[in-house]
């Protein structure tokens, strides 16, 4: 089993672009998540899906889109790459509410 | 306030040595507690789920006091591969909320 992967896992972006950070999980996890992880700010949660077909709004997710059209992907879109969204992304699945989340490697992304 | 709060440190301990971490939360409703390990630029693993009687795993003990909200990971006979940052995590409907952790050295 691979886990939670992420693609791609570096990236630099000029402020403008768009790009989409794809994460792909092989233990049937029902719950997916994104993160962005900022120096002293801790893990963030930007959007979540429950299910497939199913997303929802976490804690920072303006300038941000996501997709589920399989259970086992969970997209991240940037349609307008801003400075701000320099981070690294983190995506999370768990089996269920409020249970253990595995992680995936992360994505480092620069915005110029 | 942030809803979960940690020293963020760093912890500078010898080899051998036992150390606590402590984290305060301030939403009575979560249901789930978690200490996630998180080694420099790699992604956070979980160490240990945090129930109300208290848990141990080997060198580890995790605590849960909910009356006072905070939990707590004790580690024994400290190694040097246990350098990294802790983050406490508490859970509630579909929602996690992550620490920024504390940083733990263990020196030689």
């Amino acid at each position: 089993n691979a886990g939670v992967t992420q693609t791609p896992k570096f990236r630099v972006l000029k402020t403008g672009q768009s790009m989409t950070l794809l994460c792909a999980q092989d233990m049937n996890h029902e719950y997916m998540y994104w993160y962005r992880q900022d120096p002293g700010m801790g893990l963030r949660l930007i959007h979540y899906s429950v299910g497939e077909g199913t997303t929802a709004k976490g804690e920072v997710p303006d300038g941000y889109n996501v997709s589920r059209l399989k259970k086992q992907n969970f997209l991240l879109g940037l349609e307008s790459a801003a400075p701000s969204q320099t981070s690294v992304y983190f995506c999370a699945s768990s089996s269920g509410q409020n249970n253990e989340q595995f992680f995936g490697p992360g994505t480092r992304l620069t915005v110029l | 306030r942030k809803e979960v709060e940690q020293d963020p440190g760093p912890f500078n301990v010898p080899e051998g040595a036992t150390v606590a971490f402590n984290c305060t939360y301030s939403n009575s409703a979560s249901q789930s507690f978690f200490w996630y390990r998180q080694d420099c630029r790699k992604e956070p693993k979980l160490l240990m789920s945090v129930y109300s009687s208290g848990n141990e795993d080997g060198r580890f003990t995790a605590q849960l006091n909910r009356a006072s909200q905070y939990i707590s990971l004790l580690i024994r006979d400290s190694k040097l591969s246990d350098s990294a940052t802790y983050l406490c995590v508490g859970s509630g409907t579909y929602k996690y909320i992550f620490g920024t952790g504390t940083r733990l050295k263990v020196l030689a």
